[in-house]
């Protein structure tokens, strides 16, 4: 069992915005700005996406953001595409667990 | 660019152990935290161990303590993650993982590939 909350599964159709969320606790998500969000497409290894809740990595499309509020997070997907079917993470560090923690993970799926 | 390149991973009977090495280039290994994360086939991601630039700090999991043991030779550019005492739970890709800080804990910016551990008798 995760102690980040993702639901497991999201969709949509192309160009639709999709948003998934990742639930967390003080000790997480709430306290430090090192939310991080990843994607995994089939077959290959994660990738970072957002840094810091809400930071784009060089070459990552603005397409992606993510956001903060408390104890929890959200990745936003605009214009979805058919390339962005995979699995999204979010993790954080966890201060009480002193370790690195995932979430459950979300597969998207384009419809 | 940043390459992380994971090896000795395989196929090893329960109670055996098996060290797996990532050999780091494209940065300054010695400036950055290191992680080993793994994911069973068809599961989500699980963090296993992080040590710190200079490896005087470590921490792993829950479910490996006492069996796993991350360790880096900064000389070599090399992170390693020794395993002992494995059990058929082990199995999985690890892959070795690049922070973005000195410390650990500000999160993974750079995966490797990853090698397959499977733990089968």
């Amino acid at each position: 069992q995760s102690v980040l909350t993702q639901p497991p599964s999201a969709s949509g159709t192309p160009g639709q915005r999709v948003t998934i969320s990742c639930s967390g606790s003080p000790s997480n998500i709430g306290s430090n700005n090192n939310l991080n969000w990843y994607q995994q497409l089939p077959g290959t290894a994660p990738k970072l996406l957002i840094y810091r809740h809400d930071q784009r990595p060089s070459g990552v499309p603005d397409r992606f953001t993510g956001s903060k509020s408390g104890t929890s997070a959200s990745l936003a997907i605009s214009g979805l595409q058919s390339e962005d079917e995979g699995d999204y993470y979010c993790a954080a560090w966890d201060d009480s667990l002193s370790g690195l923690i995932f979430g459950g993970g979300t597969k998207l799926t384009v419809l | 660019q940043v390459q992380l390149v994971e090896s000795g991973g395989g196929a090893v009977q329960p109670g055996r152990s098996l060290r797996l090495s990532c050999a780091a280039s494209g940065f300054t290994f010695s400036g950055y935290g290191m992680h080993w994360v793994r994911q069973a086939p068809g599961k989500g991601l699980e963090w296993v161990a992080v040590i710190s630039y200079d490896g005087i700090k470590q921490y792993s999991a829950d479910s490996v303590k006492g069996r796993f043991t991350i360790s880096r030779d900064n000389s070599k550019n090399t992170l390693y993650l020794q395993m002992n005492s494995l059990r058929v739970e082990d199995t999985a890709f690890y892959f070795c993982a690049r922070d973005r800080g000195y410390t650990g804990n500000y999160g993974i910016d750079n995966w490797g590939q990853g090698t397959l551990v499977t733990v089968s008798s």
